[in-house]
């Protein structure tokens, strides 16, 4: 199976701040690569597809880039509601695999 | 409103049997692939199963224990599981997959918690 590994686990980070979330595979997803955003006891939602591509109604301020084995996430200015636990999912290779998530606290 | 609503999540006892269900509104399951997706506490999403027309797959892990079927004309997806273990014990929820080959999950239900515990 492939292995997706999400850095950092955790970070603090305040309203307005710039936070990059990186996500690595243990072998080449080409651009096979989902974003996703959980709320605490809720269902995980689609931020971003196809590595770069913004789901319809997700704000701008969400962008992801990567190809190959390294992807990231990017939240260009913190909002209040953005503090969220975020996971990778690549759709290359069978099973489809999910990082173990990065958790986005406030500072 | 697109919905998916999942139920018959409930403790059960290792060796034992659970069917879980997700009806769907303002969506038509037959037409769309859709899958169990389920997620053990702290840990990230796991995907076990995914019905697209007549096929079936299932994870490693669950396959030859689960079941994956439908109802067309009740509009509801179900998952039989057999042989429950501890590892089990996790939130299924069902989701709606992306047509085509990107994979993306873009729907998902509130989902449905089972435990495992003797």
């Amino acid at each position: 199976d492939i292995q997706m590994t999400q850095s950092p686990s955790s970070l603090s980070a305040s309203v307005g701040d710039r936070v990059t979330i990186t996500c690595r595979a243990s072998q080449s997803i080409r651009t096979y690569l989902n974003w996703y955003q959980q709320m605490p006891g809720k269902a995980p939602k689609l931020l971003i597809y196809a590595a770069s591509t913004l789901q319809s109604g997700v704000p701008s301020r969400f962008s992801g880039s990567g190809s190959g084995t390294d992807f990231t996430l990017t939240v260009s200015s913190l909002q209040p509601e953005d503090f969220a636990t975020y996971f990778c999912q690549q759709s290359y290779y069978s099973p489809w695999t999910f990082g173990q998530g990065t958790k986005v606290e406030i500072k | 409103e697109v919905q998916l609503l999942e139920s018959g999540g409930g403790l059960v006892q290792p060796g034992g049997s659970l069917r879980l269900s997700c009806a769907a509104s303002g969506i038509t399951l037959s037409e769309n692939v859709m899958s169990w997706v389920r997620q053990a506490p702290g840990k990230g999403p796991e995907w076990v199963s995914t019905i697209s027309g007549d096929n079936t797959y299932y994870a490693g892990s669950v396959k030859g224990r689960f079941t994956i079927s439908r109802d067309n004309s009740k509009n509801t997806m179900f998952l039989q599981m057999g042989s429950l273990r501890a590892e089990d014990m996790a939130v299924y929820y069902c989701a709606k997959a992306s047509a085509g080959t990107l994979g993306y999950f873009d729907l998902w239900g509130r989902g449905t918690l089972v435990p495992v515990s003797s």
